[in-house]
């Protein structure tokens, strides 16, 4: 059964920094992997969706890598901004599923001005 | 391209009452899907409707809980009789291919059962 984690469940940052928010899963066998945003009292925004065949997807300030043989995702935000604040979720899609979505509990990220 | 709709934003209902929620996708996206967002959690997906057909509704709680997508555009999702437990965000979301395509999600709506 896939399972997807994100630590650390919160990180706190000063502005301007460069960081890594991490996610891993069970199994490699996966159609893709989506990271979202999530602005508290909002809906989920799709910063990037990696597929199963490519390495990394690039979004401005934003780079996600995949390493299916590891089970391993990431997500890079450069020179990081007070409005970068938000809870980062990250999400696979199984192979053996109806496209379904296996979720991550999330990172919530501050960033300190 | 305008985005997921949903209403109403907030409910606050006393349990055993019944509520009901509503979603118009993005145009065009045939997949739709409910989930159901607990505070500090991932989503968990209730239904999953692909047109107007169910794809996959094993964690619905079918003795409370129903959903329809007729004629394949908008939904509507509710609940009867509520129970404490039930307070959560309702989170909808569409796409335009399930196996490739990212989830574009609504607002959501924050219910509470008193």
């Amino acid at each position: 059964k896939q399972e997807v984690t994100q630590i650390p469940a919160a990180l706190s940052v000063p502005e301007g920094e460069n960081l890594v928010l991490n996610c891993s899963f069970t199994d490699s066998a996966i159609y893709n992997l989506q990271w979202f945003r999530q602005d508290p009292g909002k809906g989920l925004t799709s910063l990037l969706l990696i597929q199963s065949s490519q390495r990394e997807q690039t979004s401005g300030r934003l780079n996600a890598s995949l390493d299916k043989s590891s089970g391993r995702s990431t997500l890079y935000i450069a020179a990081s901004q007070p409005g970068d604040s938000a809870t980062y979720l990250c999400a696979v899609r199984p192979m053996d599923s109806n496209y379904q979505l296996i979720w991550g509990a999330g990172t919530k990220l501050i960033i300190k001005p | 391209e305008a985005g997921v709709a949903q209403s109403p934003r907030y409910k606050i209902i006393e349990k055993r009452q019944s509520v009901a929620f509503w979603c118009n996708p993005i145009s065009g996206h045939a997949t739709l899907y409910w989930y159901q967002q607990i505070l500090g959690q991932g989503p968990k997906l209730l239904i999953q409707f692909q047109n107007n057909g169910v794809v996959d509704d094993s964690q619905l709680p079918k003795d409370r809980f129903s959903a329809e997508r007729l004629k394949g555009v908008d939904s509507t999702l509710k609940i009867q009789p509520a129970k404490l437990e039930d307070s959560a965000v309702y989170l909808c979301a569409s796409s335009y291919d399930p196996a490739n395509s990212p989830l574009h999600f609504g607002n959501g709506t924050r219910l509470t059962v008193t």
